[in-house]
């Protein structure tokens, strides 16, 4: 099984300022990586995916990076509604288990 | 717009049974593959289960194999998962997921989960 990390657990940053959360793969997922916002009480929403794709709707400060074992989620100026968990997932490994990283908290 | 609505959830005894429904609209449901997702209280997601558009082809995480059976009918865009021997590590939201036209293994949809609760 493929094991995600995220770091950090918790990211503490102001309104307006850059958020950078990182995600890493035990082994390379080419570029088979998404990410996923899930805000409390909510199910989760797909941000991007192949490792820097948007999702329709989903703004541009959203942006993502990396392949192989390394991945960036970055939000170039955090809005309020952008406080929450996110979360990275590999979709290489067939058959599944598809695995998910164990999330960064966006905090104010 | 593609609808996916999750029943059945609720309160059960270690050991127990309990079946999961999910109902879907708004997209042509036997054309794609479903999968399982949920999430312990305050923890991250786990995949469960997925299966093929068809029903032929059915994986499961290993924590759940062998306890938990997946299945769909596509005659009236229903899936179900039934769980049997039920463990109290198995508590979670149970979230029904897709990806329509959507890379494989990729969920943007997703149902508004329901609650099992494992516990004596």
């Amino acid at each position: 099984e493929i094991v995600m990390t995220q770091s950090p657990a918790t990211l503490s940053v102001s309104p307006g300022e850059r958020a950078t959360l990182s995600c890493r793969a035990s082994q390379s997922v080419k570029n088979r990586l998404a990410w996923y916002q899930q805000k409390p009480g909510q199910a989760p929403r797909l941000l991007i995916y192949g490792a820097s794709t948007r999702a329709t709707s989903i703004p541009a400060r959203f942006s993502g990076s990396g392949s192989g074992t390394e991945f960036t989620l970055t939000i170039s100026s955090l809005q309020s509604e952008d406080f929450a968990v996110y979360y990275c997932q590999q979709y290489d490994h067939w058959p599944p288990p598809w695995t998910f990283g164990q999330g960064t908290k966006v905090e104010i | 717009e593609v609808q996916l609505v999750e029943s059945g959830g609720g309160l059960v005894q270690p050991g127990g049974s309990l079946r999961l429904s999910c109902a879907a609209s708004g997209f042509r449901f036997n054309g794609y593959e479903m999968n399982w997702v949920r999430q312990a209280p305050g923890k991250g997601l786990e995949w469960v289960s997925y299966i093929s558009s068809s029903g032929h082809t059915i994986y499961y995480a290993d924590s759940v194999k062998g306890r938990f059976t997946f299945s769909r009918d596509n005659a009236n865009n229903l899936l179900h998962l039934e769980m049997n021997s039920l463990r109290a590590e198995d508590t979670a939201v149970y979230y029904c997921a897709t990806g329509v036209e959507m890379v494989q293994g990729v969920v943007n949809y997703w149902g508004q989960g329901t609650l099992v609760t494992v516990s004596s």
